[in-house]
């Protein structure tokens, strides 16, 4: 199994709704990752856990709340949104790197629209 | 000046054409990623590479870190092959999944 599924494809929510964004890996990877893609622009590095411990936050607004239960899932927990939140969001996973960079293998992403 | 750089931003072929797509970089890296994205879509990691060549079906990848320069090649090009192709450098020295993303190159094939 060489995938990572994130759910739910498309969201739209208001702006005083609370939702979550789900990512799920059976790879055995222990790094995780949030990234956010506007339209026509590369992806940006939201935040990074390794073996389920937070190590990279880029200075992302607090109304964006990861989550990572255990070794096979990643959630964005989504509270207080702003439309220019509307983006993709992308999941990735890859194998813990030493100093040499893992494979990232990337989800579908997740639609977001905030109304 | 822009750490990576790819070229050409759009290409447009005929179903069967074989295609480049080359990328250049002025930073140390540990390894190059080429990434395949479909409209609206995720992401899809085509190669990592940190020396060489790779080669899977019609997709071929090569590097040289001398001149710091990578090339994607598609051979005998179909018109599902159409996507933006993105060059990632992993950075020495960057921080775990901060990739330094390239602009994108958008291929379009015709039938």
């Amino acid at each position: 199994d060489t995938e990572v599924t994130q759910t739910p494809k498309h969201l739209v929510m208001g702006m005083t709704n609370k939702k979550s964004l789900k990512c799920e890996q059976h790879m055995g990877h222990r790094a995780m990752y949030w990234y956010k893609q506007k339209a026509k622009k590369p992806p940006e590095l939201m935040f990074v856990y390794s073996y389920e411990k937070l190590s990279i936050n880029e200075s992302v607004p607090s109304r964006f709340s990861p989550e990572c239960p255990n070794s096979s899932l990643l959630n964005l927990h989504l509270h207080a949104l702003q439309p220019e939140d509307s983006a993709l969001y992308l999941c990735a996973s890859s194998h813990l790197p030493g100093r040499v960079a893992g494979e990232l293998f990337f989800g579908e992403g997740s639609r977001l629209t905030v109304l | 000046k822009n750490e990576v750089e790819q070229s050409p931003q759009n290409l447009t072929a005929q179903e069967g054409e074989f295609i480049t797509i080359n990328c250049s970089y002025s930073v140390g890296i540990s390894a190059l990623h080429w990434l395949q994205q479909h409209p609206g879509g995720g992401i899809v990691s085509l190669f990592m590479l940190s020396s060489g060549k790779k080669k899977h079906g019609r997709l071929i990848a090569t590097i040289n870190i001398q001149e710091k320069h990578s090339s994607l090649h598609i051979t005998a090009s179909h018109p599902r092959d159409s996507a933006v192709y993105i060059c990632a450098l992993s950075n020495y020295g960057g921080s775990q999944g901060n990739l330094i993303f390239g602009k994108g190159t958008k291929l379009s094939v015709k039938p």
